[in-house]
């Protein structure tokens, strides 16, 4: 079964450092992708990156980049420059084997970006 | 603009009553699906649908019940078989396209009264 673990529960970084959530998955599917959510306090979820296990780049989209390590079955996702609006839960998901586009959550990270 | 809708925001029910969330999209998006969240906690996959007329359990579906009569709608129901329904209950769509993400609606956060 797939797995997703997200081992930090809370992170807090500075106003305009750069930050890393990391993430680890299970899978011995070897085709899969990797997604990062973000969830505000208002609850809605944002889409910010997505990683396919055959990408030769590691994803970037703004401020966030993905480091992707296929070895090391991880996928952390790096915030650069954070901003007091990045404050929220962030999410680690993995698209399910067989599912037509099913996910699989970690239990997330609050990050608290501090003045 | 194209997004999915869930209402209502916030939903109370009575003990032993049958309550329906409501998830429309207007993405022209093939699978649609429900999860939960308690605090503090991940996503918990309840029930997914990869077309209309078709629907599978996920990973909690016992106390919930779901219907797919339209491509963009995909109530739940819970049930009064669901003991503990208090949660945030968000609903999600997606394309065929793998590579693509699922989109959210804003939830809908039911309690016990």
């Amino acid at each position: 079964a797939q797995k997703i673990t997200q081992t930090q529960p809370g992170m807090f970084v500075q106003e305009k450092e750069a930050v890393t959530l990391d993430c680890t998955y299970d899978t011995s599917d070897p085709s899969y992708g990797l997604f990062w959510y973000k969830q505000p306090s208002s609850g809605e979820m944002i889409f910010l990156i997505y990683q396919g296990s055959y990408d030769q780049q590691n994803a970037t989209e703004g401020r966030y980049s993905l480091n992707f390590q296929k070895a090391r079955k991880s996928a952390n996702l790096v915030i650069s420059a954070s901003q007091l609006g990045d404050s929220a839960m962030y999410f680690c998901a993995m698209r399910d084997t067989g599912g037509f586009q099913k996910l699989v959550f970690g239990t997330g990270t609050r990050l608290l970006v501090s003045p | 603009d194209g997004g999915i809708t869930q209402s209502p925001k916030y939903l109370f029910r009575k003990e032993g009553q049958n309550v329906t969330l409501s998830c429309e999209q207007n993405l022209n998006h093939d699978a649609m699906y429900w999860y939960r969240q308690d605090p503090g906690q991940g996503l918990r996959l309840i029930y997914y649908s990869q077309i209309v007329n078709d629907f599978q359990k996920g990973d909690i579906a016992e106390g919930y019940s779901v219907s797919r009569e339209k491509k963009e709608s995909f109530p739940l129901t819970v049930t009064s078989a669901q003991k503990n329904p208090t949660a945030f209950y968000l609903c999600a769509s997606s394309s065929r396209d793998r590579g693509q993400p699922q989109h959210f609606g804003d939830g809908t956060r039911l309690s016990i009264l």
